[in-house]
């Protein structure tokens, strides 16, 4: 199976700053599929990029995906409050894997 | 609107099997693959594994082989996922998600997710 790893682990941030998540992938992850969740307290996780850089349907322009191969990156340009949350990297590329997760939270 | 709509949570002694279902609306159920992904309690997310509502075809992660169901019933637009000999570090949140449209070349992102069924296996 193909291991993410995301670093790091949690995030301190206050709200105006940039976010930058990494995940990096065990072996090459074709075709960019890779996506990004972002899971709030008592909530499902919600689809925030796909294909590494596509943004999902409603999701505003502050978030961004890039990377390819092994490694990926999640930006938010500008921090709201609704966006300190846990984030998740996938990748649907062979079988299925999750990251152990990035929490952002307030600093 | 396109949704995914689960059970309600669930307590179970150890030894015992549980089945949690996942009812699709706002679009054509036997066109997308459904996924299971559980997390346990302050834990990340862990995929189990898919079922193709059509064929009603699966696939399970391996570590779930031997101990997992995934079944539908396209009549009432509905997903099943049966975990059996359910051990303590079964109890965990499971979630139903949408995977790929059947008629799409490659794999997909799951964008649709159902609320999420608590499962606790307690003695």
């Amino acid at each position: 199976d193909i291991v993410l790893t995301q670093s790091p682990g949690t995030l301190s941030l206050s709200p105006g700053e940039r976010a930058t998540l990494s995940c990096r992938a065990s072996q090459s992850v074709s075709s960019n599929n890779l996506a990004w969740y972002q899971q709030k307290p008592g909530q499902a996780p919600s689809l925030l990029i796909y294909g590494a850089s596509s943004r999902a349907t409603g999701i505003p322009d502050r978030f961004s995906g890039s990377g390819s191969g092994t490694d990926f990156t999640l930006t938010i340009s500008r921090l709201e409050p609704e966006d300190f949350a846990v984030y998740y990297c996938h990748q649907y590329h062979s079988s299925r894997t999750f990251g152990q997760g990035t929490k952002v939270e307030i600093k | 609107q396109v949704q995914l709509v689960q059970t309600g949570a669930e307590v179970k002694e150890p030894g015992a099997s549980v089945k949690v279902s996942c009812k699709a609306s706002g679009y054509t159920f036997s066109d997308y693959y459904i996924h299971w992904v559980r997390q346990a309690p302050g834990q990340g997310l862990e995929w189990m594994g898919w079922v193709l509502p059509n064929s009603g075809g699966t696939e399970f992660a391996q570590r779930f082989q031997g101990v997992v169901t995934m079944t539908r019933d396209t009549s009432i637009s509905t997903a099943y996922m049966e975990l059996s000999r359910l051990r303590s570090d079964d109890t965990a949140v499971y979630y139903c998600a949408r995977g790929s449209r059947v008629t799409t070349t490659g794999t997909t992102a799951f964008d649709i997710w159902g609320q999420g069924t608590m499962v606790t296996v307690s003695s």
